[in-house]
């Protein structure tokens, strides 16, 4: 496809339970981010990968908190034992890694995490 | 603790009207970033700034970057209804990478016709 893609779009999951999220990023982007996006705190950093190394892990918020990244393409973001603080749309983005400082990021459009 | 601090956080216009949303931080940032954000979907760059004090305009879009690098502003003439949207601003401080963005508070703007 053209842009980033998430999935699922939404996620309902009720609380204890892990949960799995998915981003492909665009086709060539070397550079694959990721973001959570909730009502109470805005947009934050979650962790950077450059190919499939992760030089940036310090937004992850607990150790509940995993992402890998294989073949330099997709990435999963893992959430072991969901907690209600966990709901939130998590975002995916990519560029294409040149490091510039105007290499823009394209965004995906979320998936929304909601934990009962 | 938020690094980015935007105001207003809502604003509701009618069609022709001018808005300035402002973008304030205490740290000094590499670059600044404006994004636009509508229901569903993720935020799409409109402007990156990268030189204190350098204006950069869009069609009806007008951005400023501090000479300080602290803050950043932007202006839009004539609002449209489909300026409608989540408004963020986004930088990368100096001692965090570029990679690392900070993402402001968010101004939610209604246009009506």
């Amino acid at each position: 496809g053209a842009g980033v893609s998430q999935s699922p779009s939404n996620k309902v999951t009720e609380k204890g339970k892990d949960v799995e999220l998915r981003c492909d990023p665009i086709s060539g982007h070397t550079a694959l981010y990721w973001y959570r996006q909730s009502l109470g705190q805005g947009l934050e950093f979650l962790i950077y990968f450059q190919g499939n190394s992760a030089p940036d892990k310090s937004g992850l918020p607990s150790d509940r908190f995993s992402a890998e990244r294989t073949g330099g393409s997709v990435s999963t973001l893992t959430i072991q034992r969901t907690q209600q603080e966990d709901s939130a749309v998590y975002l995916c983005a990519s560029s294409l890694g040149v490091g510039l400082r105007t290499d823009t990021q394209y965004f995906g459009p979320g998936t929304r995490l909601t934990v009962l | 603790t938020q690094l980015l601090e935007q105001s207003p956080q809502f604003l509701s216009i009618q069609e022709g009207e001018n808005l300035t949303v402002y973008c304030n931080s205490s740290s000094v940032f590499s670059s600044l970033q404006w994004y636009r954000q509508e229901p569903g979907e993720g935020p799409v760059l409109l402007v990156t700034v990268v030189t204190g004090g350098e204006v950069k305009k869009l069609k009806r879009l007008t951005f400023q970057f501090g000479d300080a690098r602290k803050d950043s502003s932007l202006h839009i003439t004539a609002a449209q209804p489909g300026d409608t949207g989540l408004y963020l601003c986004a930088g990368d401080r100096l001692d965090t990478g570029f990679q690392k963005l900070v993402f402001g508070t968010g101004t939610r703007l209604l246009v009506s016709p």
